[in-house]
């Protein structure tokens, strides 16, 4: 099935540090979505990003949907504790308006 | 304000054993969809529904079964379990709006021994 090629795996980083992340697809999407996941609990979505070049920030956080349609990132600057979790990125494929292909996940800790 | 909830949040099955993961939404979300998550991997579709009555199979959906009687409630149905169904079991839920993030329930953590 389709993937997405998410990196880096893990990062450990300093807290107050910037962060970025990014997602790769050989298939056109028209729907770029970040999630974060805390330990025991499900995905909670971050940014949504519908439109080719669209940047879209949600607080420290910021998002792109590549010119391409097949990439997009996410920087978090002045990382701090609570930014800790697994970051996922999920797109959709033009023409499946139902279904999400996600990204492998991005670990992120932050040490103090 | 409850959105997606997911019952058990853990369970334990022997080899042959069957159950229902339950997974119920109060959005009036049409469309819903059970992922499963493997230890340092993104999540695979297994099934999905756009309405009541309607089903179809995402990418890994051997082994797995589901209906859509309410537009609440879509229970995943485990037959005869097998230990690489040891997994997380995450439920989400969406508008119809082909723009509409997905919204998570909280998963059930299955082990098959």
């Amino acid at each position: 099935g389709q993937q997405l090629n998410q990196s880096p795996q893990s990062m450990f980083i300093q807290e107050g540090e910037d962060v970025s992340m990014n997602c790769t697809s050989s298939s056109i999407f028209n729907t770029w979505l970040w999630y974060k996941q805390d330990p025991g609990e499900g995905p909670v979505l971050l940014i949504a990003l519908y439109k080719a070049g669209e940047l879209t920030s949600n607080g420290r956080l910021t998002a792109q949907f590549g010119i391409t349609r097949k990439d997009s990132f996410l920087n978090i600057s002045a990382s701090i504790p609570s930014d800790v979790g697994i970051y996922f990125c999920a797109g959709r494929l033009t023409g499946t308006a139902s279904k999400l292909t996600f990204g492998t996940g991005t670990r992120l800790q932050v040490t103090l | 304000n409850a959105g997606v909830t997911q019952t058990p949040k853990f369970r334990i099955l022997k080899i042959g054993q069957s159950m229902t993961l339950q997974c119920t939404q109060d959005m009036n979300h049409n469309y819903m969809y059970w992922y499963r998550q493997d230890p340092g991997m993104g999540l695979k579709l297994i099934y999905y529904s756009v309405g009541a009555g309607i089903t179809d199979k995402g990418e890994v959906p051997n082994g797995y079964n589901v209906s859509r009687s309410t537009t609440e409630d879509f229970p995943l149905r485990l037959e005869l379990a097998a230990p690489s169904q040891t997994s997380v079991y995450f439920c989400a839920s969406s508008y119809r709006d082909r723009n509409s993030p997905l919204h998570f329930g909280n998963g059930t953590r299955l082990t098959v021994t």
